[in-house]
């Protein structure tokens, strides 16, 4: 595609509830990033993936919070048992290589509210 | 925790107006990039200018790098009311491929 899309665009949940994200990077792209964003703050790195190579899942606030990435494209983020504090903007970027002077792409964001 | 800092937090002008954002950070950088967000959405990359560089332009931006005093700036000139959006800036963290973002820079340009 042309650029990197998520979905859905928003999503409300009730408390204790699961909920999945999705992302669709740029094709040809081997690096994905997830980051979550709270009102008013900058970007908190979640997890990122490269190629074939074990992701870095450092970025993750809890064990509640997980993340797939298939095929070397298409990644879902999975919060389990939504706690109010997982309210917050989920943004997915790609690069071509991963490294810190390419360019981060991201996508439009799926806004999370866990009511 | 964010290595960058970014002053002012918000910032207000009129159309045709320049507006000026700094970010400080911490540590050693090879590369500081500047990053444009409008509504709350996804993030627009701006400009990278490296470590050796101390002045680089895009369009109607110029970003400067004193890698001394650990600190940049974003200039917009003859700002337009399309350029209402928050502003960060970004370091890669040691391991390369992580970016640290900053707070943001909240830019508001009046009609």
């Amino acid at each position: 595609g042309a650029g990197v899309s998520q979905s859905p665009s928003n999503k409300v949940t009730e408390k204790g509830k699961d909920v999945e994200l999705r992302c669709d990077p740029i094709s040809g792209h081997t690096a994905l990033y997830w980051y979550r964003q709270s009102l008013g703050q900058g970007l908190e790195f979640l997890i990122y993936f490269q190629g074939n190579s074990a992701p870095d899942k450092s970025g993750l606030p809890s064990d509640r919070f997980s993340a797939e990435r298939t095929g070397g494209s298409v990644s879902t983020l999975t919060i389990q048992r939504t706690q109010q504090e997982d309210s917050a903007v989920y943004l997915c970027a790609s690069s071509l290589r991963g490294r810190s002077t390419d360019t981060q792409y991201f996508g439009p964001g799926t806004r999370l509210t866990v009511l | 925790s964010q290595q960058e800092e970014e002053d002012p937090q918000a910032l207000s002008i009129q159309e045709g107006e320049n507006a000026t954002m700094n970010c400080s950070y911490k540590t050693s950088i090879n590369n500081l990039q500047w990053y444009r967000q409008n509504s709350g959405r996804g993030l627009v990359h701006l400009i990278l200018i490296r470590s050796n560089e101390r002045e680089k332009h895009s369009g109607r931006l110029r970003v400067t790098l004193d890698t001394s005093k650990k600190s940049s700036s974003l200039l917009i000139t003859a700002s337009r009311a399309a350029d209402t959006a928050s502003y960060f800036c970004a370091t890669p963290l040691s391991n390369d491929y992580k970016l640290s973002f900053g707070a943001g820079t909240t830019v508001t340009v009046r009609a």
